[in-house]
């Protein structure tokens, strides 16, 4: 079964700081790949995504993420901490093939605390 | 182009009835997939709409039910509600829809407290 993992619940940064998120997906076909993030009292709001090609991919807000095949890995990261990034971030994946229609299989979650 | 529009934002409902929520995808999206979040299970899909027909359905009690209309609006539906059916519930809508793989984008959700 297709499975997202995303290490560590929280994450607390200073401001000015580097961010990273970490996120590990279980697949034996790479899927296609999201971060989402969602502040409180809202829905997701897409920030990045990976399909084919560069495996670098720059998103909104200064966030970029890279999929690497060989660790199963899409970490998301932005090198300096603005206190209007605390929210929580998910990771997600689409599974190609088969009958997913629709259905995206999401991390459980990262609440970023940024400190002044 | 206007978002993902769901009504309504909040509902507080009691143990046995029923509810309807309604989502609205961007303008031109033929897909439509519902989510249930909560803080113990996360987010888990429901089910997906497309051209009016069901495509794929997620872990759920027969109680959880949708539709798709026409014009890509969608409805869902839970009969006797239950404590635990108490989450936030997201639709979210894509344009091309073949494949199912497409962006997601999210509406703002739905706060369905069973009390």
């Amino acid at each position: 079964a297709q499975s997202v993992t995303q290490l560590g619940s929280h994450v607390s940064v200073s401001e000015g700081a580097l961010v990273l998120l970490r996120c590990n997906y279980s697949s034996s076909v790479p899927p296609y790949l999201f971060w989402y993030v969602q502040y409180p009292n809202q829905g997701l709001q897409l920030l990045l995504k990976y399909t084919t090609g560069a495996t670098l991919v720059k998103g909104i807000n200064g966030f970029e993420a890279e999929f690497k095949k060989s660790e199963t890995s899409f970490h998301l990261t932005k090198p300096s901490a603005h206190m209007s990034d605390a929210a929580e971030y998910f990771c997600a994946v689409f599974k190609l093939g088969g009958t997913s229609y629709g259905k995206l299989t999401f991390g459980q979650g990262t609440i970023l605390t940024v400190h002044p | 182009k206007a978002g993902v529009t769901q009504t309504p934002r909040y509902l507080i409902k009691t143990r046995g009835q029923q509810v309807t929520l309604s989502c609205s995808p961007i303008s031109g999206h033929r897909s439509v997939s519902w989510y249930q979040q909560t803080p113990g299970q996360g987010l888990q899909f429901l089910f997906e709409y497309f051209s009016e027909t069901q495509r794929n359905k997620g872990n759920f009690p027969g109680r959880f039910s949708g539709r798709q209309f026409s014009n890509s609006r969608s409805e869902m539906n839970v009969s006797t509600l239950e404590l635990g059916d108490s989450a936030l519930y997201l639709c979210a809508s894509s344009s091309l829809g073949d494949r199912g793989t497409d962006t997601q984008y999210f509406g703002p959700g739905t706060r369905l407290t069973v009390l």
